[in-house]
């Protein structure tokens, strides 16, 4: 089994911050990573598609990087609108694991 | 618009069956393979099972197989998930979720329903 890892497992930013989100797994999974925003009772939204490619409709302040097991999103200027879990998940092998989750509020 | 609408969760003694289903509009449906993921409230996300787009070939989590079983219907537009000998470990949101891909394998969801939530209590 592929183990995920992300770090922190929360954050506090203000507005207009530039913020950091890592992931971490237990063995290569070349650029087969996905990240996902989660609002409070709403269903997760695609990011970012194989490490670094931004989903369709997706704003440009977000970004993503990495490749074998380490990984990073990263948000330029954080909006308002961005204060949610985001959440890592591997397609490298058919288990489809997700990270544990990071919550980004404000400070 | 894409949409995907889930429905049939509710409550359900520990052993029973259940089966939910999922009808999508907005999008080719029988182009896209799909995929049910589940969440505990307040808990992180898993990944329960996916289907190509032909229902060629279907995967599950270890912690479903042999007791949940994926299907489709392309001509209807719909998804289904057949969950038998259930558990309390069970209780959860489930979302269907729709793969950028035709394979299962691909594992990339670009889009969700808002989840039927499933509680398995005695």
């Amino acid at each position: 089994d592929i183990q995920m890892t992300q770090s922190p497992s929360s954050l506090s930013a203000s507005v207009g911050d530039r913020v950091t989100i890592t992931c971490r797994t237990s063995q290569s999974i070349t650029r087969y990573l996905n990240w996902y925003q989660q609002k409070p009772g709403k269903a997760p939204k695609l990011l970012i598609y194989a490490a670094s490619n931004l989903q369709s409709g997706v704003p440009s302040r977000f970004s993503g990087s990495g490749s074998g097991t380490d990984f990073t999103l990263t948000i330029s200027s954080l909006q308002p609108e961005d204060f949610a879990t985001y959440y890592c998940q591997q397609s490298y092998n058919t288990f489809h694991t997700f990270g544990p989750g990071t919550k980004v509020d404000i400070k | 618009e894409v949409q995907l609408v889930e429905s049939g969760g509710g409550l359900v003694q520990p052993g029973r069956s259940l089966r939910l289903s999922c009808a999508a509009s907005g999008f080719t449906f029988e182009e896209y393979a799909m995929h049910w993921v589940r969440q505990v409230p307040g808990k992180g996300l898993e990944w329960v099972s996916g289907i190509s787009w032909n229902s060629g070939t279907v995967g599950y989590a270890d912690s479903v197989k042999g007791r949940f079983t994926i299907s489709r219907d392309n001509a209807k537009h719909s998804l289904y998930l057949q969950m038998n000998s259930l558990r309390a470990e069970d209780t959860a949101l489930y979302y269907c979720a729709k793969d950028l891909d035709a394979s299962w394998y691909v594992g990339q969801f670009d889009c969700w329903g808002q989840g039927t939530l499933v509680t398995v209590s005695s």
